[in-house]
């Protein structure tokens, strides 16, 4: 069964500019969630997806958002992009909302912004 | 202001030996707990995961121990080997809907020795 698959794996980009990550759940995966992970601020939620609604958003600026998509494929969108953005955002899938099933996580994408 | 990383706790052994990372956390209604073990380059990989009805579950080689009197959480992991050279993140989750949404530990780095 194939993992968490999330692309780009790196992105360089500039201040101003607005970057957008993807991510593929394992199959049958329902839930998604995203995370930044920063040496500074260690690994946070940005905010969970199930059935193309974002049941959850962490303590980010509006600039972050995503979506689900009906195949439960998300992506999330960064705007205005700061210099504070630099880090690695990973995508994480489980079987369903509510359930105590461990999260499963891809290998993230490495922002860098210039 | 600048930000300054996080000094995340070490822990040495031998090859052979067995390890226990400790990890405190901060929710008393936290009601699932999960190990991740993340390698350079990759995302948190999933170890081993409790409920709060337990206080001990075994793994293939690891063990996680519960005590929520004093909400502490450990990982032991026995014959260590060196390919169990990594970060190590414990992660709680209050529960409700919402598993998808986990709080992390700053995580320990372990390094074994041949």
């Amino acid at each position: 069964k194939a993992g968490v698959t999330q692309t780009p794996r790196y992105l360089i980009k500039t201040r101003g500019q607005q970057v957008t990550l993807s991510c593929s759940p394992i199959s049958g995966h329902r839930s998604v969630s995203w995370y930044q992970q920063t040496p500074g601020q260690g690994l946070q939620f940005l905010f969970e997806y199930f059935s193309e609604t974002q049941r959850n958003k962490g303590n980010f600026p509006g600039r972050f958002s995503g979506r689900q998509f009906s195949n439960s494929r998300s992506e999330m969108n960064v705007s205005t992009l700061e210099l504070g953005d630099s880090a690695l955002y990973l995508c994480a899938s489980s079987l369903a909302l509510g359930t105590q099933s461990p999260l499963h996580f891809g290998n993230g994408t490495r922002l860098t912004v210039t | 202001g600048e930000s300054v990383g996080l000094h995340l706790p070490t822990l040495s052994v031998q090859e052979g030996d067995n390890s226990i990372i400790n990890c405190a956390y901060s929710n008393s209604a936290s009601d699932y707990f999960i190990w991740y073990k993340q390698e350079s380059g990759k995302g948190p990989q999933f170890i081993i995961d409790i409920r709060s009805n337990m206080d001990k579950r075994q793994g293939q080689r690891v063990t996680v121990l519960l005590n929520k009197t004093v909400k502490h959480l450990s990982l032991q992991i026995a014959a260590t080997q060196p390919g169990d050279s990594a970060v190590y993140f414990c992660a709680e989750n209050a529960g409700g809907t919402s598993y998808g949404k986990l709080t992390f530990g700053q995580g320990t780095i372990l390094t074994v020795h041949p």
